[in-house]
């Protein structure tokens, strides 16, 4: 039983252009949620998170939406960059302090 | 951000023996510990919970004799992998949770592939 979800495996976008991640999740007990960036044989590095007190949160350039009642989140990512490209994971968890449970990934690739 | 360490990072072995992979917390005390396995192209699938001084607690599925989990320190967690076989190679993450911000800092992975 996948409780988060990433339908798109995949996503090319131009460099300079918008780059928008999606993630669902099931479990209505989540209320952190976190995107991780990933190279292949490496181990993930956490790139924001949001709490479900909060429907946006941005940094930099990146900016996580959450729609709570859609159980939806969503990573986007502008301008896009080249060293952009890589695994992104959305993960989710009950309570800031506890395990994580991570989607799928979604492949990124912005070319030139 | 803090910084965690796996050790080895990549390992090859024979099948029936047992491999001990080692996660660091370098620069924070993690008081508990996660371990988790990712399969090619798959999601990463969390195996177990450490905590220092106590038992792992062992996901649905997961074999805890198999899949020796020890947290000696604040610092340290290992994973042994006993009686390894081909079905046992994966990519093997650790993260500790805790630093300044109480997140999940990730390890590099360790790549073990038993023939």
């Amino acid at each position: 039983d996948q409780q988060v979800k990433q339908n798109s495996p995949s996503l090319s976008v131009q460099e300079g252009r918008i780059s928008i991640l999606n993630c669902d999740y099931t479990n209505s007990m989540f209320d952190y949620f976190l995107w991780y960036k990933k190279y292949p044989a490496e181990g993930p590095t956490f790139l924001i998170s949001i709490s479900s007190i909060k429907d946006k949160n941005e940094d930099g350039r990146f900016t996580v939406f959450l729609n709570k009642s859609a159980k939806h989140l969503s990573l986007h990512i502008v301008p896009s960059q080249p060293g952009d490209s890589a695994v992104y994971f959305c993960a989710a968890s009950a309570g800031t302090a506890s395990k994580l449970t991570f989607g799928t990934g979604t492949r990124l690739q912005v070319t030139l | 951000g803090a910084v965690v360490s796996q050790h080895p990072s990549r390992v090859i072995c024979k099948s029936g023996t047992s491999v001990k992979i080692e996660c660091r917390s370098l620069d924070f005390q993690a008081t508990t510990m996660f371990w988790y396995r990712q399969f090619p192209k798959k999601s990463l699938m969390l195996m177990a919970t450490s905590n220092e001084g106590s038992k792992a607690t062992y996901e649905q599925g997961v074999e805890k004799d198999k899949f020796l989990i020890n947290h000696a320190s604040l610092t340290l967690s290992t994973l042994t992998v006993t009686s390894a076989h081909p079905e046992d190679s994966s990519f093997y993450i650790c993260s500790g949770f805790g630093g300044r911000k109480n997140e999940q800092f990730f390890g590099p992975g360790t790549r073990l592939t038993v023939l």
